[in-house]
């Protein structure tokens, strides 16, 4: 596909248990963006990488939330223990931008909708 | 006081009237996205600037870097165009995402 793709699309999980949601960027994307969106708020910034490494992840809301890219493509957000506040859409995207680039595009996927009952 | 601030937050206008949408942020940045959102949730990035001017269709984005201030302008208005618009800052510091809340805008027929 030519697009960002994210999976699963929805999620209804059980407070406690572990999620693993998952991005497939944009083939060659060097930069990938997770992101959270509450029911009627705007998006808020988790963390992002280029290529492998996690550039910033002061975002995450508290160490419950982690990120990985561990071959500069793929991306997978792991909540563990989740709780019912952690009930959101969770959204990625990918820019091209080679680091220190200026010059860049942000492709969003279709996000996926997390639900902690 | 956030670090990007849109208005107006809610706009509502009749099919055909030109809108413009204001942004405007206090940090250093390296671009602005103006992004929409569709009442289905799905987000569509508009326009990527980092100075001057781009238009696309009815759609036209200013960006004025002394005075860290964004536009975003909607000619010919259409019901169709009812959607959330997002204003987002890259960070020229640490790269980071910053979003502003939005702006509801709904065009009546």
């Amino acid at each position: 596909g030519a697009g960002v793709s994210q999976s699963p699309r929805y999620k209804v999980t059980k407070r406690g248990q572990d999620v693993a949601l998952r991005c497939d960027p944009i083939s060659g994307h060097v930069s990938l963006y997770w992101y959270r969106q509450a029911l009627g708020q705007g998006p808020e910034f988790l963390t992002y990488f280029n290529y492998e490494a996690q550039q910033d992840k002061s975002g995450l809301p508290n160490d419950r939330f982690s990120a990985e890219r561990p071959e500069g493509s793929i991306s997978t957000l792991t909540i563990q223990r989740t709780e019912q506040r952690d009930s959101a859409m969770y959204r990625c995207a990918s820019s091209i931008t080679p680091p220190g680039s200026s010059s860049y595009e942000q492709y969003f996927g279709p996000g996926t909708r997390l639900t902690v009952t | 006081k956030n670090e990007v601030e849109q208005s107006p937050q809610n706009l509502t206008a009749q099919e055909g009237e030109f809108i413009t949408i204001n942004c405007s942020y206090s940090v250093g940045i390296s671009a602005l996205h103006w992004l929409q959102q569709h009442p289905g949730g799905g987000i569509v990035s508009l326009f990527m600037l980092s100075s001057g001017k781009k238009k696309h269709g009815r759609l036209i984005a200013t960006i004025n870097i002394q005075e860290k201030h964004s536009s975003l302008h909607i000619t010919a208005s259409h019901p169709r165009d009812s959607a959330v618009y997002i204003c987002a800052v890259r960070s020229d510091r640490d790269d980071k995402i910053i979003f502003g809340k939005g702006t509801r805008l709904h065009i009546l027929p």
